[in-house]
């Protein structure tokens, strides 16, 4: 099974600067036949279901505001908010869905 | 609109059983698939398996294997995830999920269902 990891577990980031969150994989999750990374993000409030930000690891999911992206490939991705604005404290969760499903285990944004 | 509804809160004693419905509307029921993810309080997020509502081919997380099924139901477009032999630690909120975008991520979720298991 693929084991997902992030950094870090938790940050606190002023109105409007950059929230940067690592995801590392323990395997590669880019499948070779179509280029493709396996690596979605996730945003979950408290009290609601996730809600997919990123899929593809840098492809935003319709109606997802471009403060958010996601790069990176192979066994390493990042989500980047580039302008942190209230609304996006949360809990922030990658997905690898190369193989059998599994989440890394989230990072919570705060503001400072 | 495509949603995904959940049935409601369940409490149920230690060795029970528990079955979570979850009906789709606003897509396709049998073009994708469902998987289940489960949370514990506080915790992250697990994932529990998934299956074919086209032809009803299951694949379950090894740990969870032999206490769990899903199901299907494709003339209410509803499935069913039944877990069996129920412990303390299975307490937890379980999602039903769906991909119907064009990647396998899950891009629609039910709301949620709080499975408590207590003496």
């Amino acid at each position: 099974d693929i084991v997902m990891t992030q950094s870090p577990d938790s940050l606190a980031v002023s109105l409007g600067e950059r929230a940067t969150i690592n995801c590392k994989s323990s395997q590669s999750v880019l499948y070779s036949s179509n280029n493709k990374n396996y690596l979605a993000w996730y945003q979950q409030k408290p009290g609601q279901p996730p809600k997919l930000l990123i899929y593809w690891a840098s492809t935003r999911e319709s109606g997802v505001p471009d403060r958010f992206s996601g790069s990176g490939s192979g066994t390493d991705f990042t989500l980047t908010i580039s302008s942190l604005q209230a609304e996006d404290v949360a809990v922030y969760y990658c997905q690898q869905y190369y193989s059998t499903p599994s989440f890394g285990p989230g990072t919570k944004v705060d503001i400072k | 609109q495509v949603q995904l509804v959940q049935s409601g809160a369940e409490v149920k004693k230690p060795g029970a059983s528990v079955k979570v419905s979850c009906k789709a509307s606003g897509y396709t029921f049998t073009s994708y698939g469902i998987s289940w993810v489960r949370q514990a309080p506080g915790q992250g997020l697990e994932w529990m398996g998934w299956i074919s509502a086209y032809n009803g081919n299951t694949n379950y997380a090894q740990k969870l294997q032999g206490r769990v099924t899903m199901t299907t139901d494709t003339s209410t477009s509803t499935a069913y995830m039944e877990l069996r032999s129920l412990r303390s630690d299975d307490t937890a909120v379980y999602y039903c999920a769906g991909e119907t975008g064009s990647s396998d991520a899950f891009d629609i979720w039910g709301q949620g269902t709080m499975v408590t298991v207590s003496s």
